[in-house]
């Protein structure tokens, strides 16, 4: 049972090229979220997903996509990265919203 | 808006208690959770508060006041490992987790 898995682990990209932060889960979760968290902020909901096939906007998904088409699976695009999008990106899955949340490693990004 | 309130850092020695305090003002509540975040890592469940009162998990404890806007963790016994950061995060009236910047703990010998 390996929880919530993200890949890569670390990533640097130029200004304007575009990447997919991965992420997987294993527990038949419906519910799966991405975040971002920047030093000495909370963390921040970018888009967050209820179902396969179903996905919503977190407070702060402009420059980002996503998609579910498995329940195990909920990937996060990011088009035309720019310096602002440098932060660690956290993927979590719960098995209902009023359940604690588990978190993936994280991804620690960097935009030059 | 939304507004959670955290202290930035804490210090405490270690053996000691110490008292990690959130005020939130939000559109709804939904239940307010507590974890835990050690440095570089992912952050982990510690607790979750519906109902006014306090909720005892070993050493780890957390409080709530609905009508104050208001929760706390406590963390007794304090060991070297508790050195970490505490984040406090509210479930909003659209069941939305709305996050604190969290609390900095740093324990002393």
């Amino acid at each position: 049972n390996a929880g919530v898995t993200q890949t890569p682990k670390f990533r640097i990209l130029k200004i304007g090229q575009s990447m997919t932060l991965q992420c997987t889960q294993d527990m038949n979760h419906n519910y799966m979220y991405w975040y971002r968290q920047d030093p000495g902020m909370g963390l921040k909901l970018i888009y967050y997903s209820v179902g396969a096939g179903i996905t919503d906007k977190g407070e702060v998904p402009n420059g980002y996509n996503v998609s579910r088409s498995t329940t195990e699976d909920f990937p996060l695009r990011l088009e035309l990265a720019a310096p602002s999008q440098t932060s660690v990106y956290f993927c979590a899955s719960s098995y209902e919203t009023l359940y604690e949340q588990y978190f993936g490693p994280g991804t620690r990004l960097t935009v030059t | 808006g939304q507004n959670i309130d955290q202290p930035t850092e804490m210090t405490a020695t270690e053996g000691a208690i110490v008292q990690i305090n959130c005020t939130y003002q939000t559109s709804g509540f939904n239940g307010l959770f507590w974890y835990q975040q050690h440095a570089g890592e992912a952050p982990t469940f510690l607790s979750y508060n519906v109902l006014d009162g306090l909720e005892e998990k070993g050493r780890f404890s957390s409080f709530l006041s609905r009508s104050k806007g208001y929760s706390y963790l406590l963390l007794k016994e304090l060991q070297m490992k508790d050195s970490a950061s505490y984040l406090c995060a509210v479930l909003d009236s659209n069941y939305q987790l709305i996050w604190g910047a969290g609390t900095k703990l740093i324990i002393k010998p």
